[in-house]
């Protein structure tokens, strides 16, 4: 079956541009994860979702980032007014519960002008 | 906050040999633990995953163990090939929804 996909694969933006990536997990995956990659960098959690329950923002470095899973399906993380140091690869995940592997997307690569 | 390290860095070793990856972590009330491989330009792909009451995990030529007391995990891979080179990263899970990770072992097998 598909797995998780990313759109798009590869973002380019100058520095205070807002900009959103998209994640589509998995079909009937309830959770659904988002991490950043920076270079030489492990991955860096940045929110959680779980079915209908509030969100895990706790990995969200500033409030530029944000985050929204609409009917429990899909998400988009937006950053706001990007700066440089946001350049890394976005990955998303999905899984059926905290008992499951994670299986990633293939990731965004953001690099910020 | 957990901290999961991962040594070597960077391992280079001709075909055929056997090799093994560490992880080790600081926190030992971890949920599971998983071994993923991350080929360059690509997500990340799941090899094993241990849970918490478990010693160990087979899948193939690899073979993952978890000693929680010590805070470390060893991945284990017989008769490397060629398409075994990626970089291996681990992850811990603790409880609540956060995965910590290593920064990785990058793995190059030389025909």
């Amino acid at each position: 079956g598909a797995g998780v996909s990313q759109s798009p694969s590869n973002k380019v933006t100058e520095k205070g541009k807002d900009v959103e990536l998209r994640c589509d997990p998995i079909s009937g995956h309830t959770a659904l994860y988002w991490y950043r990659q920076s270079l030489g960098q492990g991955l860096e959690f940045l929110i959680y979702f779980q079915g209908n329950s509030a969100p895990d923002k706790s990995g969200l470095p500033s409030d530029r980032f944000s985050a929204e899973r609409t009917g429990g399906s899909v998400s988009t993380l937006t950053i706001q007014r990007t700066q440089q140091e946001d350049s890394a690869v976005y990955l998303c995940a999905s899984n059926r519960g905290h008992v499951d592997t994670q299986y990633f997307g293939p990731g965004t690569r953001l690099t910020v002008l | 906050k957990q901290e999961v390290t991962q040594i070597p860095a960077a391992l280079s070793v001709p075909e055929g040999e056997n090799l093994v990856l560490n992880c080790s972590f600081t926190d030992s009330a971890i949920y599971n633990l998983q071994w993923f491989r991350q080929d360059p330009g690509k997500g990340l792909t799941s090899l094993l995953l241990i849970q918490s009451s478990q010693r160990e995990q087979t899948s193939g030529r690899l073979n993952a163990s978890l000693d929680k007391s010590s805070g470390r995990s060893t991945l284990y891979i017989a008769a490397s090939q060629p398409g075994d080179s990626a970089t291996y990263l681990c992850a811990v899970k603790i409880g609540g929804n956060q995965f910590y990770f290593g920064t990785g072992t990058s793995l190059t097998v030389i025909p």
